[in-house]
């Protein structure tokens, strides 16, 4: 069974542009979590998908948004990218929205220049 | 506002020995708890979970501890081995509520 995919695994832009990842979670998952990591923040929330509709929101400002399409699949997009957004970005995904054991795909790391 | 706190940024274990990873929290709702291991260049893999109704959950070499009163979850990892090595984060969620608060992290290093 493959696990959950995110892809670019890097990327580079510059201020000001926008960025879109991918998350592909695993078969027959239908919540996918977007989580951002910094050094010395850990792991922070940004939101939930299950079933096409966001449940859960995390803190973030507005030009963080994300969708879910009919085959689970997710997309995170950033637009208007600041230096402070450099970051790795984790999807998760599990079976159903409770998340007692989400599986994370390995990351997107998103540098700003 | 920092709900999940790992106060250790890092630790260094004799292998062999018993690896002991401390988590507080703040928020007496939570009442589920994971710990995740996640090497570099990966994402987290999820070890070991326990539910607010029990104070102990053993699987293998790894065990959580849970004080509820103390708002506390510990982690121990009995022998410690060196691809025991890697940043441990723990996380808590409210049932019913897809998202985690993770801790910031500690980084175990086993030393042979």
């Amino acid at each position: 069974k493959a696990g959950v995919t995110q892809t670019p695994r890097y990327l580079i832009k510059t201020r000001g542009q926008q960025v879109t990842l991918s998350c592909s979670p695993i078969s027959g998952h239908r919540s996918v979590s977007w989580y951002q990591q910094t050094p010395g923040q850990g792991l922070q929330f940004l939101f939930e998908y299950f079933s096409e509709t966001q449940r859960n929101k995390g803190n973030f400002p507005g030009r963080f948004s994300g969708r879910q399409f009919s085959n689970s699949r997710s997309e995170m997009n950033v637009s208007t990218l600041e230096l402070g957004d450099s970051a790795l970005y984790l999807c998760a995904s599990s079976e159903q929205p409770l998340n007692t054991e989400a599986f994370f795909g390995q990351g997107t790391r998103l540098t700003v220049v | 506002d920092q709900q999940v706190k790992q106060n250790s940024p890092s630790l260094s274990v004799q292998e062999g020995r018993i690896s002991i990873l401390n988590c507080d929290y703040t928020n007496s709702m939570f009442d589920y708890f994971l710990w995740y291991k996640k090497y570099p260049a990966e994402g987290p893999t999820f070890l070991i979970s326990i539910s607010s109704i029990k104070d102990k959950n053993e699987d293998g070499r790894f065990t959580v501890f849970l004080n509820k009163s103390a708002k506390h979850l510990s982690l121990h990892i009995v022998p410690s081995q060196p691809g025991d090595s890697a940043v441990y984060f723990c996380a808590a969620s409210l049932f019913g509520n897809e998202k985690l608060t993770f801790g910031t992290g500690t980084r175990l290093t086993i030393i042979p």
